[in-house]
């Protein structure tokens, strides 16, 4: 069965840092492109990175650049969000999707929650 | 940076039509995907793949268009259990980035 599985949330101070994990089964990760995707309580969906199959090309929403960090090892077939300098508008359900070569997500983990409070 | 615009909310009876539009300067010309995320914090999944194709799974119901400024979402016959949030996406090309809409309700009454 083709599934992606993310951890690592949970509750951080602001100005701290998480670092998310998604990991892959049923697939090669190697063979796709992939994002993170989070969603604030109440809100809609936010793109928030996408990074390429050999980790060549990778972009990230204005809200998060400087400050998050997208990678990947294509071995573990894992992908991995590094956060840091968190805000109280980080939390959010963070999802990873895989996305196909018309740009379509067509696999979503179940989504990991971060909470940034004091 | 390119951006789409959506309905609030859309109301259907049920058994009737519903359709979600999608706004954006010259969609036309973009790929359109459209995903239904159903309350209680699911996941999203695909209903529509560029701009007209259905993934294995989705009913014919659902179907989606896409000319000018604007993509459409079409849910025909409408069921009950079509109640859901609906989000278009694009890829934006000059940026590289994703682009999500801010999502539709739809309820069927």
């Amino acid at each position: 069965e083709v599934e992606l599985v993310e951890s690592g949330g949970g509750l951080v101070e602001p100005g701290g840092s998480l670092r998310l994990s998604c990991e892959a089964s049923g697939f090669s990760l190697e063979t796709y492109t992939m994002n993170w995707v989070r969603q604030a309580p109440g809100k809609g969906l936010e793109w928030v990175s996408s990074i390429s199959r050999s980790s060549s090309h990778i972009y990230y929403a204005e809200s998060v650049k400087d400050r998050f960090t997208i990678s990947r090892d294509n071995a573990k077939n894992s992908l991995y969000l590094q956060m840091n300098s968190l805000r109280a508008e980080d939390t959010a359900v963070f999802f990873c999707a895989r996305e196909t070569v018309q740009n379509a997500f067509d696999i979503w983990g179940q989504g990991t929650m971060v909470t940034v409070s004091s | 940076s390119y951006e789409v615009t959506q309905p609030l909310s859309v109301s259907v009876a049920l058994g009737q039509t519903a359709r979600i539009t999608c706004g954006g300067d010259n969609i036309g010309r973009k790929n359109v995907h459209w995903y239904q995320q159903k309350a209680g914090g699911q996941a999203p999944i695909l209903v529509i793949w560029r701009d007209s194709n259905r993934p294995s799974g989705i009913p014919e119901r659902f179907s989606g268009s896409n000319s000018g400024n604007t993509a459409t979402l079409t849910i025909s016959r409408a069921q009950a259990g079509d109640e859901a949030d609906y989000y278009c996406q694009v890829w934006d090309g000059s940026t590289a980035r994703r682009v999500f809409g801010s999502g539709t309700k739809v309820t069927v009454l």
